[in-house]
């Protein structure tokens, strides 16, 4: 079965630091591009960070630019979203999401369930 | 950055109703242009990718219709299963989702 599994949210300080992980199985991992995408509490849908499949191209939001980092590692099919200087405004759960192509720049259609993080004195 | 705007809102309807929503981009993203589902506390679902094409298992009462900045959404008619919120996304130049339509029952 195809499926992503996200890990790591939590309760932060602002200021604070977390690293998200999503674990891939059921598909080749290495050959698709991979994203991060994040759903605010009573919000809409919001593109975060994208990473290619070899890991060598890499985007980001500009709500995120400079505070976050997409990485991956194909040996262990695990995606990675380290933030860092979070904001309240970062509180959402965030998704994984994997693209229907190497690069990036498809659509996304297998997701995970979602981690949470808040962000909160 | 690429806006889009989806309408109306909020969707009131019936089973069996036709239903149609709208998404518009702030400038030309060709057919790059998908639609997803979600239902409350779950992640979305891809419905329709290059603005027409339907995904494998999506039931054929979903269309989508549209080029360059006006893209359609149809349900043909409604079954209980689509009460939920439909969100456009270009993925022209990187991704922008529209805000957001539910489809709640009237």
């Amino acid at each position: 079965e195809v499926q992503l599994l996200e890990s790591g949210g939590g309760l932060v300080q602002p200021g604070g630091s977390l690293r998200l992980s999503c674990a891939a199985s059921g598909f080749t991992f290495s050959s698709y591009g991979m994203s991060w995408v994040r759903q605010a509490p009573g919000k809409g849908l919001e593109w975060v960070s994208a990473i290619s499949s070899s890991g060598t191209g890499t985007n980001y939001a500009d709500s995120v630019k400079g505070r976050f980092t997409i990485s991956r590692d194909n040996s262990r099919n695990t995606l990675y979203l380290h933030m860092n200087s979070l904001r309240a405004d970062d509180t959402a759960v965030y998704y994984c999401a994997k693209d229907t192509i190497p690069a990036t720049g498809g659509v996304f259609d297998i997701w995970g369930q979602g981690t949470v993080v808040t962000v909160s004195s | 950055d690429i806006q889009m705007t989806q309408s109306p809102s909020t969707l009131s309807a019936s089973v069996g109703d036709r239903v149609t929503i709208t998404c518009r981009a702030s400038q030309s993203i060709s057919s790059w242009l998908a639609w997803y589902q979600q239902k409350p506390g779950k992640a979305p679902k891809l419905l329709i990718y290059k603005a027409s094409n339907l995904e494998s298992g999506v039931p054929s009462r979903f269309s989508g219709s549209g080029s360059g900045t006006e893209f359609t959404l149809t349900i043909s008619s409604l079954q209980p299963d689509d009460f939920a919120t439909y969100y456009c996304q270009q993925y022209s130049i990187y991704w922008t989702f529209g805000q957001g339509t539910k489809v709640e029952i009237k």
